[in-house]
């Protein structure tokens, strides 16, 4: 099956700094990846489509200049948390669909604590 | 638009007893159906899913869903259950072109010695 690897797995920064986390497509091309955020014993929430060559997508409510969204490559996307604050504390993980499957089948990274101090 | 309802929180139950995590979802239009597991601290894991024909779906660790239309539900069951199944179970619909998943609250199930 497809893999996708999130780097790195764990953070702790300082209040103010920013963070970057990157999701790649291990064995496969991915023009569209999926960013979601995570609390504690809740479900994911998506919070933008990223897509290849193009600006990220957005979801209602997310800030698009605190979650800089980098789709550079058909194997790699970034988020970048600008200016973090301890609210911004969270499970943050990324998906991509394989685009042999045609349902919509996506595949998960391991996931990045986030813990903004 | 789609909605899911996973209409437990939380399950306990004790090891070697059977166990059902309910789905329910909303759309108008034809859906694709998932079951994910996370285990703690992990990502996701795929069960199962239904895509179309046989609507008892079987998938990983001994785990089964079955797909009723008229009742619009997705029920995952297992028959036995391990201490490993500990884990959060999410249920996720899919419609359309965009690839999107709408993703269920989850729910914990805790099995107990």
């Amino acid at each position: 099956g497809a893999v996708v690897s999130q780097h790195p797995s764990r953070v702790i920064c300082k209040s103010g700094t920013s963070v970057k986390i990157e999701c790649r497509s291990l064995d496969f091309q991915a023009t569209t990846m999926f960013w979601y955020r995570q609390f504690p014993k809740q479900s994911l929430m998506l919070m933008a489509t990223s897509n290849e060559g193009s600006k990220a997508t957005y979801e209602q409510g997310v800030e698009k200049d605190k979650f800089l969204i980098n789709h550079a490559s058909l194997t790699l996307s970034t988020l970048t948390v600008t200016s973090a604050h301890p609210e911004d504390s969270s499970f943050y993980i990324c998906s991509a669909p394989w685009t042999e499957t045609p349902y919509n089948e996506q595949f998960f990274g391991p996931g990045t604590r986030l813990t903004v101090l | 638009a789609q909605s899911v309802t996973q209409l437990d929180s939380q399950v306990p139950v004790f090891e070697e007893a059977p166990v059902e995590l309910r789905c329910n979802y909303s759309s108008s239009v034809s859906v694709y159906l998932f079951w994910y597991v996370q285990y703690p601290n992990q990502g996701l894991q795929l069960l199962l899913k239904y895509l179309s024909g046989s609507t008892l779906v079987k998938g990983i660790n001994g785990f089964e869903a079955e797909f009723n239309k008229s009742q619009t539900s997705f029920h995952l069951r297992k028959p036995s259950v391990h201490i490993s199944d500990t884990a959060e179970y999410f249920c996720a619909v899919s419609a359309g072109n965009n690839r999107k998943l709408i993703w269920g609250l989850g729910t914990s199930l805790a099995v107990n010695p």
